[in-house]
């Protein structure tokens, strides 16, 4: 078993849907979680950052940490064809340590005009 | 604005040859990291360094070593490379202080 698990999609939506990204994990002692996006032929870029359980809100982005159930998720309200692109969720034990994040596998996502 | 620059965005390659794969950053950060990408299976770490001249096994460095000589550059080698090495290699780094790790764009490496 993965350590992190992320449903690879691909996942196409209409333009205005609100898109609901998944991640699962197995290790709970994981306290910092990420999530990236990726465009084509492109690095990933660091899209949200969340420490422990909560929700944490910026602009159509809502990333939530349910540390209990092991699970993260990312919520893209009002899509739009830019936010097409691979996302990456991305978790780590320990602030130091270099750093080091263990990453799911990606979803792909296409939202269509 | 921040900067990880690869060497290559595309590389062709034969089997058995020795191949660099180099990595910049411009923000004077102390980490630096190389993963490769593969459909499916997302990120996995290959090695990463947290200073000069030091570095760190990640998940899967078999086949690969690495450089780290001055602070701005880390070189991902290949001393024999094989078809199974044909991925797509990013190069990340991250200061001691801060959050987030800052990706370069990627080099698509094909191994014939």
């Amino acid at each position: 078993q993965k350590e992190v698990e992320q449903d690879p999609g691909p996942l196409s939506v209409p333009e205005g849907a609100i898109v609901s990204l998944n991640c699962t994990y197995s290790n709970s002692a994981f306290q910092y979680f990420m999530w990236y996006r990726q465009y084509s032929r492109k690095g990933p870029e660091l899209l949200m950052y969340t420490y422990s359980s909560g929700n944490k809100e910026d602009g159509r982005f809502t990333a939530q940490v349910d540390k209990s159930s092991k699970y993260i998720s990312l919520f893209i309200r009002d899509s739009q064809p830019s936010d097409s692109a691979t996302y990456l969720c991305a978790m780590s034990l320990f602030y130091n340590q270099g750093g080091k994040l263990i990453f799911g596998q990606g979803t792909e996502l296409s939202v269509k005009p | 604005d921040v900067k990880v620059t690869q060497s290559s965005r595309y590389l062709v390659k034969r089997t058995g040859e020795k191949v660099f794969l180099e990595c910049v950053q411009d923000m004077d950060h102390e980490n630096m990291f190389w993963y490769r990408q593969d459909p499916g299976l997302g990120l996995r770490l290959i090695y990463f360094s947290y200073d000069v001249k030091m570095k760190e096994k990640g998940d899967i460095p078999e086949g690969y070593s690495v450089s780290r000589e001055k602070k701005e550059r880390f070189s991902l080698i290949l001393e024999s490379a094989s078809t199974n090495q044909t991925s797509m290699y990013l190069c990340a780094s991250r200061s001691s202080t801060g959050n987030e790790q800052f990706f370069g764009p990627g080099t698509r490496l094909t191994v014939l």
